[in-house]
């Protein structure tokens, strides 16, 4: 089975700063799909970016950002220029061929004026 | 356009007693999900419906866990008997066909049991 590794319980950053957030997983598959799920207090799942294994290049969405080392199995999402309302739980997940998606535990970030 | 409605927002219980929860997808989506999200853990996939059937129930606990999607359209998930430990956010998401990538959540039901 397909395990998702989030280290960082809760992060800060201030507003306007740069942020990273973690995360690895474990797979011996090829082809697969990562994704970067935002949920703020409301509770909804938001997508915020995804990444396709085969693509090299780093998916860019405006502030947010990823950086994808498929032989580290790592896959870390910058957010840039922070601002309030980032500020929510921060899900990475991953998807093989099949439909079903394996989320980590999750990341608090807190923005500070 | 509507997102995916679920309801109630929030449920309390106590154990022992039924709950059920109502998911509405987004219209003409065909494939809708039921995930668990425990405090402080991500969501985990109990039931995955395409049209009205359900073709991954592998992890719905079955003895106390069901579901329906009768017409294809709206779905209930039900407990009975609840237990603490079902005590999470239950959150529904539909999808057109099986692209994850595009995939729409709903806000969630949060059942607490006491």
């Amino acid at each position: 089975a397909q395990t998702v590794t989030q280290s960082q319980p809760e992060m800060s950053v201030q507003e306007a700063e740069t942020v990273t957030l973690s995360c690895t997983y474990d797979t011996s598959e090829s082809d697969y799909y990562l994704f970067w799920y935002k949920q703020p207090p409301s509770r909804q799942m938001i997508l915020v970016i995804r990444q396709e294994a085969y693509k090299q290049q780093n998916a860019t969405e405006n502030r947010f950002s990823v950086n994808f080392q498929k032989a580290a199995k790592s896959f870390s999402l910058k957010i840039s220029d922070s601002q309030l309302g980032d500020a929510a739980m921060y899900f990475c997940a991953y998807k093989n061929s099949g439909y079903a998606l394996n989320f980590g535990k999750g990341t608090s970030l807190l923005v500070t004026p | 356009e509507a997102g995916v409605v679920q309801s109630p927002r929030y449920k309390i219980i106590e154990k022992k007693q039924p709950v059920a929860f109502w998911c509405n997808p987004i219209s003409g989506h065909n494939t809708l999900y039921w995930y668990r999200q425990n405090l402080g853990q991500g969501p985990e996939l109990l039931i995955r419906y395409e049209n009205e059937e359900a073709v991954d129930d592998s992890q719905l606990p079955k003895d106390r866990f069901s579901a329906e999607r009768l017409k294809g359209v709206d779905s209930t998930l039900k407990i009975q008997p609840a237990e603490l430990g079902d005590s999470a956010v239950y959150l529904c998401a539909s999808s057109l066909g099986t692209e994850v990538e595009k995939l729409f959540f709903g806000s969630g039901t949060q059942l607490s049991v006491l």
